[in-house]
């Protein structure tokens, strides 16, 4: 079975620091891609980066970035000068080859504290 | 405007009581999903469609019926509700080309007492 698992229910972090997010799946499948998503209090799903299991190099997105590890199967996000705006639940989640199917871990409560 | 909403954003009901939720999508993708959010859980997939005549279970199907009536349209329904389809739901849309990029609608909060 393909699962995404999120083991910090909750973190915080003072504005202008750097956060990581850890995330770990489980697949035997070679073509992939990995998300994280972030939902806000409005509730609505937004991603925030994407990575394609066949890139070596870590994607980044601004203040957002990566550590990729295809072998040990994880995936972290390192939220770097940590804004009040970037308080939100965060999403790990992978989709396998070309089905579009979303496969979720249980999600981060980030909180950035002022 | 939104390119996938969904109606109604917030519902309560009474358990049995048949309930459709309802998605629309401007986007023109082929594919959609329904996902069931829940605390600790995450979202995990119910139905998911790739054309109007394809349509198949995910995850967590038993309880739900779905309908695409229309490319740009597939409904959720809960024939008889029950308290612990108490969640928050999502409506997702992707192109065929890219079908890891989906589109979220905004959720639909469902209560059933």
């Amino acid at each position: 079975a393909q699962t995404v698992t999120q083991s910090q229910p909750e973190m915080s972090v003072q504005e202008a620091e750097t956060v990581t997010l850890s995330c770990t799946y489980d697949t035997s499948e070679n073509n992939y891609y990995l998300f994280w998503y972030k939902q806000p209090p409005s509730r609505q799903m937004i991603l925030v980066i994407r990575q394609e299991a066949y890139k070596q190099q870590n994607a980044t997105e601004n203040r957002f970035s990566v550590n990729f590890q295809k072998a040990a199967k994880s995936f972290s996000l390192k939220i770097s000068d940590s804004q009040l705006g970037d308080t939100a639940m965060y999403f790990c989640a992978f989709s396998p080859g070309n089905t579009g199917k979303l496969i979720f871990g249980q999600g981060t409560t980030l909180q950035v504290k002022p | 405007d939104a390119d996938v909403t969904q109606t109604p954003r917030n519902r309560i009901t009474k358990t049995g009581k048949r309930i459709m939720l309802e998605c629309s999508q401007t986007k023109g993708h082929d594919r959609m999903y329904w996902y069931r959010q829940d605390p600790g859980l995450g979202l995990r997939l119910i139905y998911y469609s790739f054309d109007v005549k394809d349509i198949n279970k995910g995850e967590i199907s038993d309880g739900y019926s779905v309908s695409r009536q229309a490319q740009a349209k597939f409904s959720l329904s809960l024939e008889s509700a029950i308290p612990n389809q108490t969640a928050l739901y999502f409506c997702a849309t992707s192109d065929d080309l890219k079908p890891y990029e989906q589109y979220f609608g905004p959720g639909t909060r469902l209560t059933v007492t």
